[in-house]
């Protein structure tokens, strides 16, 4: 099964850009999506396709993916940003849904 | 707008059974795949199973093959997850989700499903 790697926290200053990984296995060649989820709440698809960001997702936050990391950015970060990132991809033509184990981003 | 309202968790031993349901409303349920995605207390996510729109093609995690059964009824915009000889491994949130593409577009706030003694 496809294993994908990401960090478990990532701490940035209000104002900073915050970079979250994915490791995978060429996973540059795959599509990547990220999900946003706060405490008690259910996630939230921030990016999908790598960089594509559904309506109501701000420009501040980006993604792109090459090699063998896809990776998140959230520019000028606010506090409301704190959150458990998530990326995934599908593997098999949907036999298989693979997750990250996820990345806390603390805002100091 | 897009809403999925997942029920039928609770507490079930273990070896028992339990059904979720997850209705849909806010666009055309028929039209898109579905699929559920647990989330264990403290843990991270686990993809459970997909649906594609008829219901004609199924698939499932290793965890959960053999034991957890998805439908759907496209007259009633809703989607199920039947889920047999349950064990502590299977406590979780429960969500439902409308697939876009490779990924899932819109989550529910999910269901609470314990194992337990």
């Amino acid at each position: 099964s496809y294993v994908l790697t990401q960090p478990p926290s990532v701490s940035v200053a209000p104002g900073q850009t915050a970079r979250i990984t994915c490791g995978g296995n060429n996973i540059g060649i795959k599509s990547v999506n990220w999900y946003q989820q706060k405490p008690g709440q259910a996630p939230v698809l921030v990016v999908y396709h790598d960089s594509d960001r559904p309506s109501g997702i701000p420009e501040r936050i980006s993604g792109s993916n090459s090699g063998n990391t896809a990776t998140l950015t959230i520019s000028r970060v606010e506090a409301g940003d704190e959150a458990d990132y998530y990326c995934q991809v599908c593997e098999n033509i949907g036999d298989d849904w693979v997750f990250g184990g996820g990345t806390k981003l603390t805002v100091l | 707008q897009v809403q999925l309202v997942e029920s039928g968790g609770g507490l079930v031993k273990p070896g028992g059974s339990l059904r979720l349901s997850c209705s849909a409303s806010g666009f055309i349920f028929g039209d898109y795949h579905m699929s559920w995605i647990r989330q264990a207390p403290g843990k991270g996510l686990e993809w459970v199973s997909y649906i594609n729109t008829r219901g004609s093609i199924t698939y499932y995690a290793d965890s959960v093959k053999g034991r957890f059964t998805i439908s759907r009824d496209n007259a009633q915009n809703s989607l199920f997850l039947q889920m047999n000889s349950l064990t502590a491994d299977d406590t979780a949130v429960y969500y439902c989700a409308k697939v876009k593409g490779y990924g899932f577009e819109y989550w529910g706030q999910g269901t609470l499903v314990t194992v337990s003694s």
